[in-house]
């Protein structure tokens, strides 16, 4: 059953930790997206990834960071220096970065306190 | 990504079309009409995108004006599951982003 999984699903830590988001998928996806949501507002770009090893500053990557090890995962990093951590986030993947559908993950809901 | 102008909610009933409406006006000759949807505490749902012709998909049709500045979403015979945020996209030609707006909330009466 091929998708896209998050995990945690619910997250909380305190300020001044970092904490590290999981995102895996199994459907042989070249690309890979974080995005971030706030309540009631639409997704906003943190990072994406085009191929393994191969990654690139999306439109508030400030404060965070990934790696890309391999094809079927994307962690991302929520570091301290994030203002304002808490948030939904999102992860997607797509068999290529231009003109192709996105495949989202069920989401992680971080609150940092 | 263009611009992207959609109303705030709409309601339908049940087994009954729905016309969700896009304007895009700003849109580049290159950029991808896409549509996704989202229900509270999920991830989007692709639901279909398209360049200029309409298409067609399981789930959808997607209506695209002749001169590509607005588009419409098109339901057939709305269920209660078709209840959420629909999200309509002009872009994703820079390296892939969607730029998510605020979305029309579809509300499907029984």
């Amino acid at each position: 059953d091929g998708g896209i999984t998050q995990s945690p699903k619910y997250l909380f830590r305190k300020e001044g930790q970092n904490v590290t988001l999981s995102c895996e998928q199994n459907l042989n996806h070249d690309a890979m997206y974080w995005y971030r949501q706030d309540p009631g507002q639409g997704l906003r770009l943190i990072y994406y990834s085009q191929i393994v090893n191969d990654f690139q500053k999306g439109d508030i990557a400030e404060g965070y960071s990934v790696s890309r090890e391999k094809k079927e995962s994307f962690p991302l990093t929520v570091t301290s220096a994030q203002k304002n951590p808490t948030a939904f986030y999102l992860c997607a993947s797509s068999p290529g970065l231009v003109g192709y559908e996105q495949y989202f993950g069920p989401g992680t809901r971080l609150t940092v306190t | 990504d263009a611009k992207t102008t959609q109303p705030n909610s709409m309601e339908s009933n049940e087994e009954e079309p729905v016309h969700l409406p896009c304007n895009h006006s700003t849109i580049s000759g290159t950029d991808y009409i896409h549509w996704y949807r989202q229900l509270p505490s999920q991830g989007p749902e692709y639901v279909i995108h398209g360049l200029t012709s309409n298409v067609n998909n399981r789930m959808a049709s997607l209506a695209i004006a002749e001169d590509r500045k607005s588009s419409t979403l098109i339901l057939h015979r709305a269920t209660l599951r078709d209840a959420a945020v629909y999200y309509c996209i002009a872009g994703g030609t820079s390296y892939g982003k969607l730029t998510f707006g605020q979305g029309t909330i579809l509300t499907v009466h029984p």
